[in-house]
């Protein structure tokens, strides 16, 4: 199975800041790699898919980057309602594999 | 408008078979492309990926879990099941089924349900 390792684990942050949060692939998925954003008691919500490609209906704010083996997903200004909890999943080969997720609170 | 819903129990014994239904509307699983799939989460934990049925009668199963899973499709009713057999204590978590365009993504998600496995 292909391992995906999310960085940080947590992230404290304030309204207004730049956000990375980074995905690695333990082998390359080319840019089958897409994010989700997790509010609690809800489902996910796809916001980057192929690596790069925004969603419809997501604010342009988010954006992926990355292939191989290292992606990134950025918010460019952190807004109250994007504290949540996002996850990378990569849709290169069976079984599909999600991160272990990235807290990001106030 | 797509939407999905998951139904079933909330609460299966140890060794019990579990059985879910998603049922959705707004597409077509006979459409070309599209996909229905399944992912659980246990409290607190990440999100795990069990399997995926395509338009084409396909089924991907996580290999983890192979033995232990089936896929139902119903194209009239639009209706997806999964079942699980052997269900245990850690097999707790929230189940999602979430509609894919065939890339292994899944755009649209029901709700979930939570199932505990417990004496």
């Amino acid at each position: 199975d292909i391992q995906m390792t999310q960085s940080p684990f947590f992230l404290s942050a304030s309204v207004g800041d730049r956000v990375t949060i980074t995905c690695r692939a333990s082998q390359n998925i080319d840019d089958y790699l897409n994010w989700y954003q997790q509010k609690p008691g809800k489902a996910p919500k796809l916001l980057i898919y192929g690596a790069s490609s925004l969603q419809s209906g997501v604010p342009s704010r988010f954006s992926g980057s990355g292939s191989g083996t290292k992606f990134t997903l950025t918010i460019s200004s952190l807004q109250p309602e994007d504290f949540a909890t996002y996850w990378c999943q990569q849709s290169y080969t069976i079984p599909f594999t999600f991160g272990g997720g990235t807290k990001v609170e106030i | 408008q797509i939407t999905l819903k998951e139904s079933g129990p909330t609460l299966v014994k140890p060794t019990q078979t579990l059985t879910l239904t998603c049922t959705f509307s707004g597409f077509s699983l006979s459409t070309s492309g599209v996909g229905v799939g399944w992912i659980r989460q246990p409290p607190g934990k990440a999100l795990e990926w069990l399997t995926l049925v395509y338009w084409t009668d396909d089924e991907r199963y996580s290999p983890s879990l192979k033995s232990r899973l089936t896929l139902t499709k119903d194209t009239s009713k639009n209706q997806v099941v999964l079942t699980m057999t052997d269900m245990d204590p850690v097999d707790t978590a929230t189940y999602y089924c979430a509609h894919s365009l065939g890339t292994g993504n899944f755009d649209y998600w029901g709700q979930g349900t939570l199932v505990t496995v417990s004496s």
